[in-house]
């Protein structure tokens, strides 16, 4: 079946510019979430959501980073006022409960 | 909070021979998930092998398998016969049984094969 999608690919955007990314999970898996990957780096967790449970924010690294996830399915991450400390990859992965984690492709964020 | 360390930024390896990966954690939960993603360049993680901590036989998949020594709280990747196509970075990382299941993963380390 279907994988986890995002959306854009690849996003470029000047400092100072709201953007927001998508993440479509596999179809049934109750359990979102999101990571960032910067350049070398790995993937460091920002935030997860199951079921209809209040999400985990704890990875969020400012208030100007939000998202959120309408009922079991898509889910837009938003940063608001990109400074070029955000460039990186995110990442969103889904799971059935908390069985393994399926990732999407990611989308490539660069602020210019 | 738990800690997931790669020291090895990269390896080199030959085409059909074996190499193996090391990752260390810290934690202080008895009970819990470890992994081995792999990430090409197309960005793709794919899971390569996971362990519950639990059980004390090595999980092995195919031409992959792991050396988990509880007490160290080490995990290493061993991957034989190695392949061009194993080329790729590769992360360690851990997860707690708990409710929150995110994960924390390592640095990552990029393998190359030569021909």
């Amino acid at each position: 079946g279907a994988g986890v999608s995002q959306s854009p690919s690849n996003k470029v955007t000047e400092k100072g510019k709201d953007v927001e990314l998508r993440c479509d999970p596999i179809s049934g898996h109750t359990a979102l979430y999101w990571y960032r990957q910067r350049l070398g780096q790995g993937l460091e967790f920002l935030i997860y959501f199951q079921g209809n449970s209040a999400p985990d924010k704890s990875g969020l690294p400012s208030d100007r980073f939000s998202a959120e996830r309408t009922g079991e399915s898509v889910s837009t991450l938003t940063i608001q006022r990109t400074q070029q400390e955000d460039s990186a990859v995110y990442l969103c992965a889904s799971s059935f409960r908390v069985t393994e984690q399926y990732f999407g492709p990611g989308t490539r964020l660069t602020v210019t | 909070a738990q800690t997931v360390t790669q020291s090895q930024p990269e390896m080199s390896v030959q085409e059909a021979e074996t190499v193996t990966l090391s990752c260390t954690y810290d934690t202080s939960e008895s009970d819990y998930y470890l992994f081995w993603y792999k990430q090409p360049p197309s960005r793709q993680m794919i899971l390569v092998i996971r362990q519950e901590a639990y059980k004390q036989q090595n999980a092995t998949e195919n031409r992959f398998s792991v050396n988990f020594q509880k007490a160290a709280k080490s995990f290493s990747l061993k991957i034989s016969d190695s392949q061009l196509g194993d080329a790729a970075m590769y992360f360690c990382a851990y997860r707690s049984r708990g409710a929150n299941s995110k994960l924390t993963f390592g640095k990552g380390i990029t393998l190359s094969v030569r021909p």
